[in-house]
């Protein structure tokens, strides 16, 4: 069975300091692994996926992702934080690349103080 | 094509009372998906469609939930009976699963349910 697993419901960083979200999965197959973003009164927003390709994946607004086989992580990271970062992040694993059932971990709720 | 519409954005009903959902996909995708999500928690998958037909039901989705896709375009997701349990943001989402390309699932903004 796939699940992910959000290791902090709240990270809290100031403007201009690094961001670092964790995620470690789990999957009896070869994963795809994705980060949405959830502004208030928006709606999910792809960040970055990961389908097998580079295991370094680069998204929108200058987050990025590693997937890290043998740790099972899909860590986010932004080397500085902006104002406009502030919202809920997820994590999401399914199996391959079919865009079937997409599983959410519970969500990071990401602060960014002035 | 503006992105996935969901109609209505909120709807407060009485406990006991049916209530349905519309979903319009982006037009090109032949995927379309339902999630409920409450509070503090991901998004939970409910079901899917492949163009009009329904691929697969999650648990979660009990005999009061029925979920349609007639044409392969817009979707109708229907709680027969609806009891405070019921209370969430449902979310639906499309995409484009083909033989030589998979697109990312495009989520619009919610129907959030109030059962009172």
């Amino acid at each position: 069975a796939q699940s992910v697993t959000q290791l902090d419901s709240h990270v809290s960083v100031s403007e201009g300091t690094p961001v670092l979200l964790r995620c470690n999965y789990s999957s009896s197959y070869s994963p795809s692994l994705f980060w949405y973003v959830q502004h208030p009164n928006k709606g999910l927003q792809l960040l970055l996926k990961y389908t097998s390709a580079a295991t370094l994946v680069k998204g929108i607004n200058g987050f990025e992702a590693e997937f890290k086989k043998s740790e099972t992580s899909f860590h986010l990271t932004k080397p500085s934080a902006h104002m406009s970062d502030a919202a809920e992040y997820f994590c999401v694993v399914t199996i391959g690349g079919s865009q079937g059932n997409l599983i959410f971990g519970k969500g990071t709720k990401l602060s960014v103080k002035p | 094509d503006t992105g996935v519409s969901q109609n209505p954005r909120h709807k407060i009903t009485k406990r006991g009372q049916n209530v349905t959902f519309r979903c319009d996909p982006i037009s090109e995708h032949n995927r379309l998906y339902w999630y409920r999500q409450t509070l503090g928690q991901g998004p939970e998958f409910l079901t899917y469609f492949q163009n009009e037909a329904q691929l697969e039901k999650s648990r979660l989705l009990s005999d009061r939930f029925s979920a349609e896709r007639p044409k392969g375009s817009f979707s109708t997701l229907e709680i027969q009976r609806t009891e405070q349990g019921d209370s969430a943001m449902y979310l639906c989402a499309s995409s484009y699963s083909g033989t030589n390309m998979n697109t990312e699932a495009f989520f619009g903004q919610g129907t959030r349910l109030t059962v009172v």
